[in-house]
């Protein structure tokens, strides 16, 4: 079966530091990955998107994909209270043209 | 227009009726998708529509759901026989067929029954 983990969380850092989110994803074919943002009563806000291998960077936001270890992480530098949200892991399969998401990471910035 | 626009926000319906959600892409987006989102949990894809293709409906539930697109556009997601497991929010999403970014996702109808 086709899935995309994500740790529930809540990952907690202070203001300041980096968070760092990880997901996985069981289609080795899988070319496309994004993170979405989406903040509590909210519909979801696309933030990054990746799909070659190595590092992907906007601002505070960097992506990275590894796609031997089908691996996808995002790394938010500098957190900011205004952080504080689920960010969804999302994969496109190799085949098909919908977006499988994982059940989301609840990241907390403490002040 | 400028967003994905749907409609109502929300819906209080009582267990055994049936529910209309309404959803107007954005203008020229020809892909169109459905996901519902039940209380901390992820997004779960229900259908997916491409211009004049047969939709994808492998992730509808049951034969209660169903949908439509009419002239490219609009899109109606239809739930008979509301049961109480169908409350959650319901998102519509669309982009432009051929983009390989992400969708853009509307503000959602949060359904609850009763």
């Amino acid at each position: 079966q086709k899935e995309v983990e994500q740790n529930s969380g809540p990952l907690s850092v202070p203001e300041g530091a980096i968070a760092s989110l990880n997901c996985t994803y069981s289609d080795r074919g899988s070319q496309s990955f994004f993170w979405y943002r989406q903040y509590s009563g909210k519909s979801p806000e696309l933030i990054m998107f990746i799909y070659s291998n190595g590092d992907k960077e906007d601002g505070r936001f960097t992506a990275q994909l590894n796609k031997a270890s089908q691996y996808v992480s995002l790394l938010i530098r500098d957190s900011q209270p205004s952080d504080s949200a689920t960010y969804l892991c999302a994969v496109k399969w190799e085949y098909g043209n919908k977006l499988v998401f994982g059940a989301g990471t609840i990241l907390r910035v403490k002040s | 227009g400028a967003g994905v626009s749907q409609s109502p926000s929300n819906k209080v319906t009582e267990k055994g009726k049936d529910v209309e959600l309404r959803c107007d892409p954005i203008s020229g987006h020809t892909a169109l998708y459905w996901y519902r989102q039940s209380l901390g949990q992820g997004l779960e894809f229900l259908i997916y529509f491409q211009g004049n293709s047969a939709p994808d409906k492998s992730g509808l539930p049951s034969d209660r759901f169903s949908a439509e697109r009419t002239g490219g556009s609009v899109s109606t997601l239809t739930i008979q026989r509301t049961q109480q497991e169908d409350s959650a929010v319901y998102l519509c999403a669309s982009k432009p067929w051929d983009s390989v970014y992400g969708y853009t996702f509307g503000s959602g109808t949060r359904l609850t029954v009763v």
